[in-house]
C-alpha cells in the first residue's frame, strides 16, 4: 500500500503562475517529511519540516506540514520555466533504532511553459 | 566537485548477467542509501548502510540484489542474473549520519537495461 501519496500526478502551467503541490502521508511514529526536486537523474534537497504549522521559505518556495491531517504542501509563486522537474516528497519515520528508510511519493510532473 | 559520485553512468546488459553498479559518497557522509526509479515512479528504497552497524536491508526485491560497503566508504550494488524488470536508474545518496538521513546528497545516478 501507498504511504506517500502525491498529487496532483502531472501540472502544466504558464509562466508567473502560482501552483500547489500535494503530499499526505501515513506512516506511524512519523518523524520528518522532505521535498525534493528531480530535474534529470539526481534530486535535489528542498526542505525538511518536522512541525506541524511552521512554514519554510525558499525564494519562492514554501512549504507546510499538518501533522494532524497528516499532510503537506509545496507552493510555488511566480513559476518560470526552471521550475519545471518532478517534485518529490518523502517521509522518514523511527523504527525504534538508528536504522530506517525513507518512503517516496511518486512525484508531481510540473510543467512550466513561457 | 566533492558530491556523490555513480558508475557507470549507463549500463545495458543482456538478460541472465551479472552487474555491479558503483557508488563514491561524500567524504565523510556515514550513511549511505541505495533506491530504484523506475519509468513514471517514485524512487523505491533498496538498502541502507550507516556506519558499521548492520545494513538495513528490507527494500531489496529479491535475492538476486546484494550491496557492500567496504570501509565505511565506496559501495557497490550487485545485480545477479539480471531481467527485464531490473531495468531503472539506480540512485544513490549519502548524509551525514542518521539523524541527518533527510537530507541525502543523490548522487547522478546510473541507468541499467536489461536487453
Amino acid at each position: 500500500e501507498d504511504k506517500v501519496v502525491q498529487s496532483p500526478l502531472s501540472l502544466v502551467v504558464h509562466e508567473g503562475d502560482t501552483v500547489t503541490l500535494n503530499c499526505s502521508y501515513e506512516v506511524t511514529n512519523f518523524r520528518s517529511l522532505l521535498w525534493y526536486k528531480q530535474e534529470k537523474k539526481a534530486p535535489t534537497f528542498l526542505f525538511m519540516l518536522t512541525s506541524s504549522g511552521i512554514e519554510k521559505k525558499s525564494g519562492r518556495l514554501s512549504s507546510i506540514l499538518d501533522k494532524k491531517e497528516l499532510f503537506s504542501i509545496l507552493n510555488i509563486t511566480a513559476t518560470q520555466t526552471g521550475d519545471s522537474a518532478i517534485y518529490l516528497c518523502a517521509v522518514d519515520h523511527d523504527r525504534g533504532s538508528t536504522l530506517g528508510r525513507l518512503y517516496f511519493g511518486r512525484g508531481t510532473q510540473l510543467t512550466v511553459w513561457p | 566537485g566533492a558530491g556523490v559520485s555513480q558508475s557507470p553512468s549507463n549500463k545495458v546488459t543482456e538478460k541472465g548477467k551479472d552487474v555491479e553498479l558503483r557508488c563514491d559518497p561524500i567524504s565523510g557522509h556515514t550513511a549511505l542509501y541505495w533506491y530504484r526509479q523506475s519509468l513514471g515512479q517514485g524512487l523505491e528504497f533498496l538498502i541502507y548502510f550507516q556506519g558499521n552497524s548492520a545494513p538495513d536491508k528490507s527494500g531489496l526485491p529479491s535475492d538476486r540484489f546484494s550491496a557492500e560497503r567496504t570501509g565505511g566508504s565506496v559501495s557497490t550494488l550487485t545485480i545477479q542474473r539480471t531481467q527485464q524488470e531490473d531495468s531503472a536508474v539506480y540512485l544513490c545518496a549519502s548524509s551525514l549520519g542518521a539523524r541527518t538521513k533527510g537530507e541525502q546528497f543523490f548522487g547522478p545516478g546510473t541507468r541499467l537495461t536489461v536487453l
